[in-house]
């Protein structure tokens, strides 16, 4: 059974600090998505990596992907209150060419404090 | 372009009654997915629709919830009866052309309905 863990479950960080939220999985897999929840709200999508060494970029934001250490990471650089939310990843492992299934983290709770 | 509806955003009832929540996804989207969040948890797969066909409704409870997509667009997930261990929120999702096909895009995701079930 595919398990995918995220460290840390909650962060809390100072406004202007850079961070790193970490997501391992437990199986084969080459494609991997973060997506981030507000309080209340739906999930929104942030990125999808697709191969081994990927690496993707948006704002304050960057995401990587090594499949070889089953690791991703979500690097936030000089943080601001706005990216307060939950963070997802989620790993795809369909086995077949098709419609991805996904599996979830466990979420990071991220509080960015004034 | 209007996102993925769901209705009503808000449930609560007593267990071992009946419920149902209704989907409609993006507009021209062949794929639907239902998923289940319990609170602190991350989204759960419980069905996945192509078309009007299951793809995927291996974590299903079948004994107690069913799903169905007439026609290819709007879906349909039912409880019955419910257990005070279904309360959680219930988040559509839809997607277009797959990702190793050539699409772009990945899920959409519906605001949710959240159900209390005491």
């Amino acid at each position: 059974e595919l398990k995918v863990e995220q460290n840390p479950l909650f962060l809390s960080m100072q406004e202007g600090k850079n961070y790193t939220i970490y997501c391992n999985y437990s199986t084969t897999s080459d494609r991997l998505y973060w997506y981030r929840q507000d309080p209340g709200k739906s999930l929104e999508s942030l990125f999808v990596l697709l191969s081994n060494g990927a690496v993707k970029q948006e704002g304050r934001l960057m995401a990587s992907l090594d499949t070889k250490a089953r690791l991703s990471t979500l690097h936030i650089t000089a943080a601001v209150h706005d990216l307060s939310a939950t963070y997802f990843c989620a790993v795809d492992i369909r086995p077949y060419f098709g419609n991805e299934k996904l599996t979830f983290g466990t979420g990071t709770r991220l509080t960015i404090i004034p | 372009e209007a996102g993925v509806a769901q209705s009503p955003r808000y449930k609560i009832i007593e267990k071992r009654q009946s419920v149902a929540f209704w989907c409609n996804p993006i507009s021209g989207h062949a794929t639907l997915y239902w998923y289940q969040q319990i609170l602190g948890q991350g989204p759960k797969l419980l069905i996945q629709f192509q078309n009007n066909g299951v793809v995927d409704d291996s974590q299903l409870p079948k004994d107690r919830f069913s799903a169905e997509r007439l026609k290819g667009v709007d879906s349909t997930l039912k409880i019955q009866p419910a257990k005070l261990e279904d309360s959680a929120v219930y988040l559509c999702a839809s997607s277009s052309t797959p990702l190793l096909a050539g699409g772009k895009e990945t899920q959409y995701f519906g605001p949710g309905t959240r159900l209390l079930v005491l």
